[in-house]
């Protein structure tokens, strides 16, 4: 398994500038989070799924759009650039989400994002 | 959810056992305590979790005070490749919602 990828590694945007990052897993987990790191800071839950078709909005969901049609695949879209969204996305899954084993979330190697 | 409470920054020999604490004093019955660590710039990665008993895996132990009010995770012998930020998180068999992460504890083997 190559369990949790995201793509890409690194980008640089300009201001206002749109793109999307994309996640992919191979657990055939139902749970799919993204999650933003500032420097120096914890992470914190942009948006979440719990299955192809269903989204919630995390604790940070501003400037951010996403959408699941795959149990795999869970891209996370930035509308309109802005410098605070400079930060170190990792994107997550999990068997489930309450609580116990299988709640064990596997992260992604982070795309670090920089907007200028 | 209930909130946990780490201390910023630890520091421990290479070859010695590291004893990070956390205090969870609001937890309830049927949340679990997670142990995840991040090392500079890569994911989180799990490392244990546990309910009420002590936990032992390959990479670390967690052992739970009888009212579970806190919790001490263990790397019983610690090397240079074990320095990273630890996150201390509980959550329950109630929750929807994906873990939260709090700052954690940043450690720092020492040669």
């Amino acid at each position: 398994n190559a369990g949790v990828t995201q793509t890409p590694k690194f980008q640089v945007l300009k201001t206002g500038q749109s793109m999307t990052l994309q996640c992919a897993q191979d657990m055939n987990h139902e749970y799919m989070s993204w999650y933003r790191q500032d420097p120096g800071m914890g992470l914190r839950l942009i948006h979440y799924s719990v299955g192809a078709g269903i989204t919630d909005q995390g604790e940070v969901p501003n400037g951010y759009n996403v959408s699941r049609s795959t149990t795999e695949d869970f891209p996370l879209r930035l509308l309109s650039a802005a410098p605070s969204q400079t930060s170190v996305y990792f994107c997550a899954s999990s068997y489930s989400l309450a609580g116990g084993p299988g709640d064990t979330q596997y992260f992604g190697p982070g795309t670090r994002l920089t907007v200028l | 959810d209930a909130k946990t409470t780490q201390p910023t920054s630890m520091d421990c020999a290479e070859g010695r056992a590291a004893n990070l604490p956390c205090n969870h004093s609001t937890i309830s019955g049927n949340e679990y305590v997670y142990w995840y660590r991040q090392i500079h710039s890569q994911g989180p990665q799990y490392i244990i979790h546990g309910l009420k008993n002590n936990e032992t895996n390959e990479m670390a132990s967690l052992i739970i005070t009888e009212d579970r009010k806190s919790s001490t995770l263990i790397l019983p012998h610690a090397t240079l490749r074990d320095t990273a930020v630890y996150y201390c998180i509980v959550d329950g068999l109630s929750g929807n919602t994906p873990l939260v992460f709090g700052k954690g504890t940043r450690l720092s083997v020492i040669a």
